[in-house]
């Protein structure tokens, strides 16, 4: 099993630029989240999915759109980069629609915008 | 919603020595704990977890405390080595949420 995978790795964007960030599990998990990962905040939940077909929004969703396009995949929308987006992002995962349990992270893709 | 404040955010140890770190939660209804352990350049990855009927979990040098009245929680690793050399998150969540919420993460260094 691959996991979690996540592409593209790393990506340059110019402010206002668009571009789609791509999270893929192979585990047959349920929810699948997304985090930004900034020095010394930690992470912190942009958008998750408890099952095909739903979205939440986390904790900082303004600026993103997610969808969730099947079981396997949930894809990370940025429709106009700025700056303070600059950050890497993590996708996860984790077998439960609810309650808590071990989430399972990608590797990350890291994100500059000029 | 929930908020998770965790020190100290580096802690510098000699190896062999013991770590602790500490995590506050502010929801009472937070009952489930992780613990991750990110190396550099890598992703998160649970070293262990506990959860709120529980008040102490141990996993060889690595063990979990709660204490759910001070609503707090710690990590202890035993017998540091240089390969303990991480960032570490604490997390907090709820059954209703389906969601994690981390402390700002302590930046681990064990000296040889």
């Amino acid at each position: 099993n691959a996991g979690v995978t996540q592409t593209p790795k790393f990506q340059v964007l110019k402010t206002g630029q668009s571009m789609t960030l791509q999270c893929a599990q192979d585990m047959n998990h349920n929810s699948m989240y997304w985090y930004r990962q900034d020095p010394g905040m930690g992470l912190r939940l942009i958008y998750y999915s408890a099952s095909e077909g739903t979205t939440d929004k986390g904790e900082v969703p303004n600026g993103y759109n997610v969808s969730r396009l099947n079981k396997r995949e949930f894809s990370l929308r940025l429709e106009s980069a700025a700056p303070s987006q600059t950050s890497v992002y993590f996708c996860a995962s984790r077998p439960g629609t609810s309650g808590s349990g071990e989430q399972f992270f990608g590797p990350g893709t890291r994100l500059t915008v000029l | 919603g929930e908020n998770v404040e965790q020190h100290p955010s580096t802690l510098s140890v000699q190896e062999g020595d013991s770590a602790v770190i500490k995590c506050t939660y502010s929801d009472s209804a937070s009952n489930y704990f992780p613990w991750y352990k990110q190396e550099l350049g890598k992703r998160p990855q649970l070293i262990i977890d506990i959860r709120s009927n529980v008040g102490e979990k141990k996993d060889q040098r690595i063990a979990v405390t709660l204490n759910k009245t001070a609503k707090h929680f710690s990590l202890h690793i035993t017998e540091t080595q240089p390969e303990d050399s991480a960032v570490y998150f604490c997390a907090a969540s709820n059954n209703a949420g389906n969601m994690l919420t981390f402390g700002g993460g302590t930046r681990l260094m064990v000296k040889p």
